[in-house]
């Protein structure tokens, strides 16, 4: 099935450094959502995004939906230990349904 | 806790059994979707539910697969003659759509998932 694609697809950092990752499609959605998943978990919804140039934030972390629709980034300041994980963009279509269509993910590390 | 519950979160059996799953979504949730997701890679969209009407169904999801939700609240999703292309973690989730429109309570929140190792 399609997926969106997810750069960078994994970013080792140290600890209180600032993150950014980003997620394109080749489709316009008319939602866009950011989830985070720990190993063995289920993602956890972290930010939605309705309107094109919307900027949300949410603690720590702002995202933005493109202006072209296709494209979403999500930024991470000032990392902590419990931000280490795995990062999916989710997208719904303009004229779709409720499925949602998930990112390829960007998975986090943080280095001692 | 009154999120998403799924049972078993673990299942190994072997290839050409059947297996069923099942999913309990946040009480209000009229909404009930399943995704598969493989190991590196993000959830896909099976198939979802509104109340107990099954509105969408994924190509993923062969005639081997089948879901229900018969009374609009719990789900459950069987695999016939598993095969070992169906290892995967397969997730559920609900949301509330409702008439408030848009907004991240209306979104969907994901259960933990049930990981199916088939041998």
């Amino acid at each position: 099935g399609q997926q969106l694609n997810q750069s960078p697809q994994s970013m080792f950092i140290q600890e209180g450094e600032d993150v950014s990752m980003n997620c394109t499609s080749s489709s316009i959605f008319n939602t866009w959502l950011w989830y985070k998943q720990d190993p063995g978990e289920g993602p956890v919804l972290l930010i939605a995004l309705y309107k094109a140039g919307e900027l949300t934030s949410n603690g720590r972390l702002t995202a933005q939906f493109g202006i072209t629709r296709k494209d979403s980034f999500l930024n991470i300041s000032a990392s902590i230990p419990s931000d280490v994980g795995i990062y999916f963009c989710a997208g719904r279509t303009l004229f779709g349904n409720e499925k949602l269509t998930f990112g390829t993910g960007t998975r986090l590390t943080i280095i001692p | 806790d009154t999120g998403v519950s799924q049972d078993p979160r673990h299942k190994i059996t072997k290839r050409g059994q059947n297996v069923t799953f099942r999913c309990d979504p946040i009480s209000e949730h009229n909404r009930l979707y399943w995704y598969r997701q493989t190991l590196g890679q993000g959830p896909e969209f099976l198939t979802y539910f509104q109340n107990e009407a099954q509105l969408e169904k994924s190509r993923l999801l062969s005639d081997r697969f089948s879901a229900e939700r018969p009374k609009g609240s719990f789900s459950t999703l069987e695999i016939q003659r598993t095969e070992q292309g169906d290892s995967a973690m397969y997730l559920c989730a609900s949301s509330l759509r409702g008439l408030a429109g848009e907004g991240s309570y209306n979104e969907q929140f994901f259960g933990p998932g049930t990981r199916l190792t088939v041998l």
